[in-house]
C-alpha cells in the first residue's frame, strides 16, 4: 500500500520559474515530513523538513507548504536553476515509533532548461 | 567528516547466491538504516539498527537480514538471490538517540548496486 503519493512524475521547467511538485498522505500519524533530492549517482540528500505544527516553511528558494486537514503537502522551488535538476523526493514517518524509517513518495524528476 | 560509506558500489550476482554489503556511517552516527531503491518501487524501508539492536522492520521476506556492529557499522546479507533484488540499496546514518525516537535527518550513502543475474 502506497501511503504517500507523489506528481508529477516529471517537471521540466524554464531557468528562473516555479517548481512545484506535490505530496499527499494516508497515515494520519505522520508527524515528520522530509524532502530529499537525489543527483544521478548519488544518495539522497535532505532539503527541508516541515512537522504539522506549521504550515509553511522556507529555506532560501525552496518552501514546503503543508495542509494538515487535506493530508497534502507540497515542495516549491523559486528561481528554479539547471543545477537544481534532479529526482525530488517528499517522505513521511511517524516520529516516535518509527525513528529512521521514512515513507517515500515515488520521485519526481527535474529538468531546469537554461 | 568523512560521509557514509558503503562497499562494495558494484556487483553482480546469479539467481541463488548470497551477497552482503557493507556500511560505514558517519562518525559519532549510532543509528544505520538500509533502504532498498528501485526504478519500479523507489525507496523501501529495509531495516534500521540502533546500538546493535534492530530497531525498525520494514516489509521484507526473511531472506534479507542485517545486523550492527559495536562501531556501529552495519551489514545487510541478502540469502537466496532472485531477479526482484537487483537494486540500489542505500545505507543511511543519523544521530536518532535512543531516548528519544525522532526522526533526524538521514545522511545516505551513496549506494551499492546489486545486479542478479
Amino acid at each position: 500500500q502506497q501511503q504517500v503519493k507523489q506528481s508529477p512524475q516529471s517537471l521540466i521547467v524554464q531557468k528562473g520559474g516555479i517548481s512545484i511538485i506535490n505530496c499527499a498522505y494516508e497515515n494520519t500519524a505522520f508527524d515528520y515530513f522530509p524532502w530529499y533530492q537525489q543527483f544521478p549517482g548519488k544518495g539522497p540528500a535532505l532539503l527541508i523538513a516541515i512537522r504539522p505544527d506549521v504550515s509553511e516553511k522556507k529555506e532560501g528558494r525552496f518552501t514546503i507548504s503543508f495542509n494538515k486537514s487535506a493530508k497534502q503537502f507540497s515542495l516549491h522551488i523559486m528561481d528554479s536553476q539547471p543545477g537544481d535538476s534532479a529526482t525530488y523526493f517528499c517522505a513521511a514517518s511517524k516520529e516516535e515509533t518509527s525513528g529512521s524509517r521514512l515513507t517515500f513518495g515515488e520521485g519526481t524528476q527535474l529538468t531546469v532548461n537554461p | 567528516k568523512a560521509g557514509v560509506t558503503q562497499t562494495p558500489r558494484y556487483l553482480i550476482k546469479t539467481r541463488g547466491q548470497q551477497v552482503t554489503l557493507s556500511c560505514s556511517p558517519i562518525s559519532g552516527h549510532r543509528s544505520v538504516s538500509w533502504y532498498q531503491q528501485t526504478p519500479g518501487q523507489g525507496l523501501q524501508f529495509l531495516f534500521e539498527y540502533f546500538s546493535e539492536t534492530q530497531r525498525n522492520k520494514g516489509n521484507f521476506p526473511g531472506r534479507f537480514s542485517g545486523r550492527q556492529f559495536s562501531n556501529s557499522r552495519s551489514e545487510m546479507n541478502v540469502s537466496t538471490l532472485e531477479l526482484g533484488d537487483s537494486a540500489l540499496y542505500l545505507c543511511a546514518s543519523s544521530l536518532n538517540e535512543l531516548a528519544i525516537l525522532r526522526a533526524g535527518e538521514l545522511f545516505f550513502g551513496e549506494g551499492s548496486r546489486l545486479t542478479v543475474l
